[in-house]
């Protein structure tokens, strides 16, 4: 069973729109990382937020963070075609410095040029 | 530098056959984790290991599967028996604190 959730399931938006994904979790964590996975390959690390943080930049990314409501968002500006790809989240809630992930089921986002 | 590298990229096996997919974690990467993708899913963790030593294989789904690290780099994930039920991509991960690399992935299919 997969700790997170993505919503949307699929995203299908203009070159130069904004996309904004979600996803819910269901026990507390250590941080939450999103990333994105281009068709057949392997997933590329976007962004990590702490769960003492509530909103990071990096570049046109920005991801928030509610722990009291087990959410979280990443919002890409200026989308490209190029951000064609699936996007996950994924939390780390080990209780013993493992640090293994829990992905959710991802976001397919289309980016028409 | 090199990132994570895993071999093979694609593998083709018939049912009841044994298979072993190898994964080179970054150099000095302590940690090194193993996934299961199936279609159209995230990656679901399978096994841990920092080091040699496996700390977690709480999401090996059967005593089919066989993970180890012997040397404290490169990492083999090893399938008895192969069931239909085990086609996916098996993606590996090495880390040093927060952050996972990932490898490529190795696309089982079993035939």
């Amino acid at each position: 069973s997969q700790q997170g959730e993505e919503d949307p399931q699929a995203l299908s938006i203009q070159e130069g729109e904004n996309a904004t994904m979600n996803c819910s979790y269901k026990t507390s964590i250590n941080n939450l990382q999103w990333y994105r996975q281009n068709s057949g390959r392997g997933l590329v690390h976007l962004i990590l937020i702490r769960s003492n943080e509530r909103e990071k930049h990096s570049g046109r990314l920005r991801v928030t963070l509610d722990t009291s409501k087990k959410s979280s968002s990443l919002l890409i500006t200026a989308s490209r075609a190029a951000d064609t790809a699936s996007y996950f989240c994924a939390t780390d809630a080990s209780r013993t410095g493992a640090n293994n992930l829990f992905f959710g089921t991802g976001t397919r986002l289309t980016v028409i040029p | 530098g090199a990132g994570v590298s895993q071999s093979p990229r694609y593998k083709v096996a018939k049912r009841g056959q044994d298979v072993a997919l190898r994964c080179d974690p970054i150099s000095g990467h302590v940690s090194l984790f193993w996934y299961q993708q199936a279609l159209g899913q995230g990656p679901e963790f399978l096994t841990y290991f920092q080091n040699e030593a496996q700390l977690d294989k709480s999401g090996l789904p059967s005593d089919r599967f066989f993970a180890e690290r012997p040397e404290g780099s490169v990492s083999t994930l090893k399938i008895q028996r192969t069931q239909q039920e085990d086609s996916a991509v098996y993606l590996c991960a090495s880390s040093l604190r927060d952050m996972q690399y990932f490898g490529p992935g190795t696309r089982l299919t079993v035939l």
